[in-house]
């Protein structure tokens, strides 16, 4: 069975720029959480989809950061326009609903550049 | 605030030596603690859970609420542990929210 997919693995991009991450989660997770980590510091939630819905946004940095799981499979996560704080690694995990507390799955993360 | 710390930003030893990962955090709560492994060119990955109270690769964690500790320890380190350690919380609801440390590379020299 195939892992939490993410694409790309890496992006360069120039400040102004937009950029579209993609997470596809183990087939049949319902729960798909983005996470990042910027340089130097610790991996950060995100936010958090059951299905296709937003269960949780709060770690949504502002209003330049937009994701969507139309039809509760994929994930998307678009940064516009992309500024230089937002390099880092960002992740994707999955869970299914009967998951033991605390076990994610992640993907191997989609590095951002922005110059 | 809710907070998790690993102080060692790089812990390296000899092989067959003793290992502890310190973690330490805030929460106003019960929390569940974590710990995540990543070795090189690998995913994240949970390596441990309070609650199980298990050992893992010879790896164990005990959560000590009065210190609220949650340290990494082995008796006896191995080239192979060699990898990036985050400690990770998590609060009530089972949501799989995760407040991670900044980790600590765990460095196992021959």
């Amino acid at each position: 069975e195939a892992g939490v997919t993410q694409f790309p693995s890496h992006s360069v991009i120039e400040k102004g720029q937009t950029v579209t991450l993609r997470c596809d989660p183990i087939s049949g997770h319902d729960n798909l959480y983005w996470y990042r980590r910027v340089m130097g510091k610790e991996i950060k939630f995100l936010l958090h989809f059951v299905k296709e819905s937003k269960q949780d946004e709060s770690g949504m940095p502002n209003n330049r950061f937009l994701a969507e799981r139309t039809g509760g499979t994929y994930s998307t996560l678009k940064v516009q326009p992309a500024e230089l704080e937002d390099s880092g690694v960002y992740f994707c995990a999955s869970r299914s609903m009967t998951a033991r507390a605390g076990e994610l799955f992640f993907g191997e993360g989609s590095r951002l550049t922005v110059l | 605030a809710q907070r998790v710390t690993q102080p060692e930003k790089l812990l390296s030893v000899f092989k067959g030596a003793p290992v502890e990962l310190k973690c330490n955090y805030s929460y106003s709560g019960s929390p569940e603690l974590f710990w995540y492994v990543q070795y090189s060119r690998q995913r994240l990955q949970l390596l441990l859970r309070h609650i199980s109270r298990e050992s893992i690769k010879g790896f164990t964690a005990d959560l000590n609420k009065g210190e609220t500790s949650f340290h990494l320890k082995k008796p006896f380190a191995q080239e192979e542990d060699s990898a990036m350690y985050y400690c990770a919380l998590s609060g009530s609801g089972n949501t799989g929210k995760l407040i991670f440390g900044q980790g600590t590379t765990l460095q196992v020299k021959p």
